[in-house]
């Protein structure tokens, strides 16, 4: 079965901090992965990742893909108290074109 | 605002009620998703309608139901609602099969 897992599942640090984000997945005929945030309410897109080794990077967010190892992380720098949210992790596969979805990172900024 | 219009906001209903939560996608996307999510189980896929048609199901119970109209639009139909159906409803949209969704704000559905 097709499975997504993102570590930690939560996260307390200080503002200014580095963070890594991790998402390992178990899929077939992987095509591309995801990164999300979600604040309140709607997830919003981050970053898109298909090919291994090459970083996306907006800001003080940035992502790599490790196609061998079956991984991603999501990093950010100066961590700042906006950054605050779920970070989401989802892979999309050739088979149905579906989005398999990991549980999340809560990640908490403290000032 | 990211295109995609959800309404209601918020429902709260009673356990044996039926709903309906309705989606219009943003202009020029064909795909409409419907997601819940609730605490304790992420984002589960529920539906996928690409241009009127049902492209994909999830993990849709049999008392759920959706379409997609003419205009793009869906709805999502759930009926002989329980307690543990309380959840926030998504509704995303994408031009085809790309995988870059954009949300909604969602609809959070309280059953009582």
């Amino acid at each position: 079965e097709d499975k997504v897992v993102q570590s930690p599942l939560s996260l307390v640090v200080h503002e200014g901090d580095t963070v890594t984000l991790n998402c390992s997945y178990e899929v077939t005929n992987f095509r591309s992965l995801l990164w999300y945030k979600q604040e309140k309410k709607a997830p919003t897109f981050l970053f898109m990742l298909t090919s291994s080794g090459i970083e996306k990077k907006s800001g003080r967010l940035s992502s790599i893909l490790d196609k061998k190892e079956l991984f991603s992380i999501l990093n950010i720098t100066a961590t700042q108290t906006g950054d605050s949210a779920i970070y989401l992790c989802a892979v999309q596969t050739d088979s149905n074109y579906q989005l398999i979805w990991g549980a999340g990172t809560k990640l908490i900024i403290k000032p | 605002d990211s295109g995609v219009t959800q309404t209601p906001k918020h429902l709260i209903t009673a356990t044996g009620q039926r709903v309906t939560l309705r989606c219009s996608p943003r202009s020029g996307d064909l795909s409409v998703y419907w997601y819940q999510q609730s605490l304790d189980q992420g984002l589960q896929f529920l539906i996928q309608y690409y241009n009127g048609e049902e492209r994909a199901k999830g993990n849709i119970l049999e008392r759920f139901s959706a379409q997609q109209f003419p205009d793009l639009h869906s709805e999502l139909n759930l009926s002989s609602l329980e307690l543990g159906d309380s959840a926030l409803y998504f509704c995303a949209s994408s031009v085809g099969v790309y995988p870059h969704y954009t949300f909604g704000s969602g609809t959070r559905l309280t059953v009582v």
